[in-house]
């Protein structure tokens, strides 16, 4: 692995099922954080995590939760998928929350029907 | 609220000079980045503005006014592989990144 990659790379899915977006990162980065890209609007963080351990919410947490267990992995899971959640999702990390550039996965394109 | 705009759209030739303007207001202040991104790609990292005054990186320079709420990005010698999305977003108070909606530059030959 070199750098930051994210699964599936696109997904369909049913209104009401779960599912689970899964990222990791090979750089030891501290910070992590996800985000959702929708058209004409900007990326929007979903939530994001300091290190591991740890994580908060962003500006659109609803609907969707985090865990990082560990420093490489920071998995989005959507309980209960509804259509408003179609969207492009992005995973990002950096060395730490002052630093200043994030590195970026590839990005899940998620449809929910 | 926190807002960034930058315009939608810009078209540009082959070997000009294009300058993306990005306005602020967001609660705090802790920089201002630029990102490229292409078509169906991630966003890149471009440049980071935390001072007023201009940044150059080969043939793209960013400007930032923090007194104005305003930044550009400029690019000179435009090539066709610059054909992509530039994201403004400011990181505020609490070092999250608030971030513009886009703006696609298209380059025509």
């Amino acid at each position: 692995i070199a750098g930051i990659t994210q699964a599936p790379t696109s997904q369909i899915l049913a209104a009401g099922r779960r599912m689970t977006l899964r990222c990791t990162q090979d750089m030891r980065h501290n910070a992590m954080y996800w985000y959702r890209q929708d058209l004409g609007l900007g990326l929007r963080l979903i939530h994001y995590s300091n290190t591991a351990g740890t994580t908060g919410k962003g500006e659109v947490p609803d609907g969707y939760s985090v865990s990082r267990a560990n420093t490489d992995d920071f998995p989005l899971t959507l309980a209960s998928a509804v259509p408003s959640q179609t969207s492009v999702y992005f995973c990002a990390s950096s060395p730490g929350l002052e630093n200043n550039e994030q590195f970026f996965g590839p990005g899940t394109r998620l449809t929910v029907l | 609220g926190q807002n960034i705009d930058q315009p939608t759209e810009m078209t540009a030739t082959e070997g000009a000079i294009v300058q993306i303007n990005c306005t602020y207001q967001t609660s705090g202040f802790n920089g201002l980045f630029w990102y490229q991104q292409h078509a169906g790609e991630a966003p890149t990292f471009l440049s980071y503005n935390v001072l007023d005054g201009l940044e150059e990186k080969g043939r793209f320079s960013s400007f930032l006014s923090r007194s104005k709420g305003y930044s550009y990005l400029l690019l000179k010698e435009l090539q066709m592989k610059d054909s992509a999305s530039y994201l403004c977003a400011v990181r505020d108070s609490n070092y999250q990144l608030i971030w513009g909606a886009g703006t696609k530059l298209i380059i025509k030959p």
